[in-house]
């Protein structure tokens, strides 16, 4: 069964700075893989996905993430962080396969210092 | 981008009482939807797949009678919530996949339920 693991629990960074999140899934093949955002009270939006071509996806909000095929990892950047990026983020993982669910990795909650 | 509307954000009640949450596609079909439970500081756990016109299937140790779904049409999917007790008060998302794209779930805002 896959599984996604997202090491960091939480991440405080002054604004301006840059930010890396990782995402790091176990599958046999390679899945589908999704970065959320999440605000405190809200659903969540998605920021970015890659399902095949180019490795390096980019997203809104100024995002971009890396698949990194040999490493297993999905990491998310932003060159410049904003006091509005403050929220939590979630990689997700489907399965290459009709019908298959996500599944969440535990999520990291970012802080950002003026 | 696709919408999905969920309602209503925020829900009191007593416990014994239920409550309907709703979930709906606003500009696309979605013959799956999902719902998710979220606990604080927790990430989403699957409670149902819910598909149009048939049963829904649960995770393993979610209670089908106390959280009843229903997806009577592609855009509209139901969970209701029978009997609260102060246990079930979480923060509950549905999410909806569009028919066209299989592989990409969009998210209502999310229902807080708070059971006294």
């Amino acid at each position: 069964a896959q599984s996604v693991t997202q090491p960091d629990i939480h991440i405080t960074v002054s604004e301006g700075a840059s930010l890396e999140l990782r995402c790091n899934y176990s599958y046999g093949a390679t899945p589908y893989l999704f970065w959320y955002v999440q605000s405190p009270g809200q659903g969540l939006q998605l920021l970015l996905k890659y399902f095949s071509g180019d490795t390096l996806v980019q997203g809104i909000k100024g995002f971009e993430a890396e698949f990194k095929r040999s490493q297993s990892s999905f990491n998310l950047r932003k060159p410049s962080v904003h006091w509005s990026d403050a929220a939590e983020y979630f990689c997700a993982v489907v399965a290459l396969l009709k019908g298959q669910n996500f599944v969440f990795g535990p999520g990291t909650r970012l802080s950002v210092l003026p | 981008g696709a919408v999905v509307s969920q309602h209503p954000s925020w829900v009191i009640c007593k416990s014994g009482t239920s409550v309907k949450i709703e979930c709906r596609s606003l500009d696309f079909q979605a013959t799956t939807m999902f719902w998710y439970r979220q606990f604080p500081k927790q990430s989403l756990m699957l409670m149902a797949t819910s598909n149009e016109g048939s049963k829904a299937t649960y995770e393993q140790g979610v209670e089908k009678d106390k959280f009843l779904i229903n997806h009577a049409s592609l855009t509209l999917s139901t969970l209701t919530v029978t009997s609260a007790h102060p246990e079930d008060s979480s923060f509950y998302i549905c999410s909806a996949r569009d028919v066209r794209k299989e592989n990409i779930q969009y998210f209502g805002a999310g229902t807080r339920l708070s059971v006294l």
